[in-house]
């Protein structure tokens, strides 16, 4: 069975400055892929980035990047430049092919101003 | 992307009532929809799979006679709390694919179900 870790209950980072959202997943699978889900106070989940297993260069969204280590099956996301509308839930999410979404316990993400 | 509408988005029912929840794919077919449970400040817990013609698949723990779930076309799946109870109270997701696995899956905007 696929499992997803977050180990960071919340998290609070100061506007304009860089937070590292950490993410670790257990599996079998070699190919799969791997997302991190906001979730602001809106409840509506938004797609922030999605990286393939296969790929070994690390996904890039504008401010948003992700450190894929496949071997340490960790998959942390950087966010840059943090706004005060990066403020919500951030959901690590993981899926093998043809299977259904394994999310991690989710992580609150505070932007200060 | 691709769009999943979910309709109503607040819900008030007496208990014992039931209520439907529908799950649209306006400009997709989406052969699967999934129906996630998320209780205020929690992750999305999965629990039924929706398979369009088929019987939906139900996580271990979810109550399928209370969770009816229908997926009658390529674009609609609803999913029916049955005689409802205060407990029923939360928050449903559903999400859809626009091809089999290992793609990205669109949301809905939830339903927030509240049973007095």
């Amino acid at each position: 069975a696929q499992t997803v870790t977050q180990s960071q209950p919340e998290m609070s980072v100061q506007e304009a400055e860089t937070v590292t959202l950490s993410c670790t997943y257990d599996t079998s699978e070699n190919n799969y892929y791997l997302f991190w889900y906001k979730q602001p106070p809106s409840r509506q989940m938004i797609l922030v980035i999605r990286q393939e297993a296969y790929k070994q260069q690390n996904a890039t969204e504008n401010r948003f990047s992700v450190n894929f280590q496949k071997a340490a099956k960790s998959f942390s996301l950087k966010i840059s430049d943090s706004q005060l509308g990066d403020t919500a839930m951030y959901f690590c999410a993981f899926t093998a092919y043809g299977n259904k979404l394994v999310f991690g316990a989710g992580t609150i993400l505070r932007v200060k101003s | 992307g691709a769009v999943v509408s979910q309709h109503p988005s607040r819900v008030i029912c007496k208990s014992g009532t039931s209520v439907k929840i529908e799950c649209r794919s306006l400009d997709f077919q989406a052969t699967t929809m999934f129906w996630y449970r998320q209780f205020p400040k929690q992750s999305l817990m999965l629990m039924a799979t929706s398979n369009e013609g088929s019987k939906a698949t139900y996580e271990q723990g979810v109550e399928k006679d209370k969770f009816l779930i229908n997926h009658a076309s390529l674009t609609l799946s609803t999913l029916t709390v049955t005689s409802a109870h205060p407990e029923d109270s939360s928050f449903y997701i559903c999400s859809a694919s626009d091809r089999d696995g290992g793609t990205e899956a669109f949301f809905g905007q939830g339903t927030r179900l509240t049973v007095v």
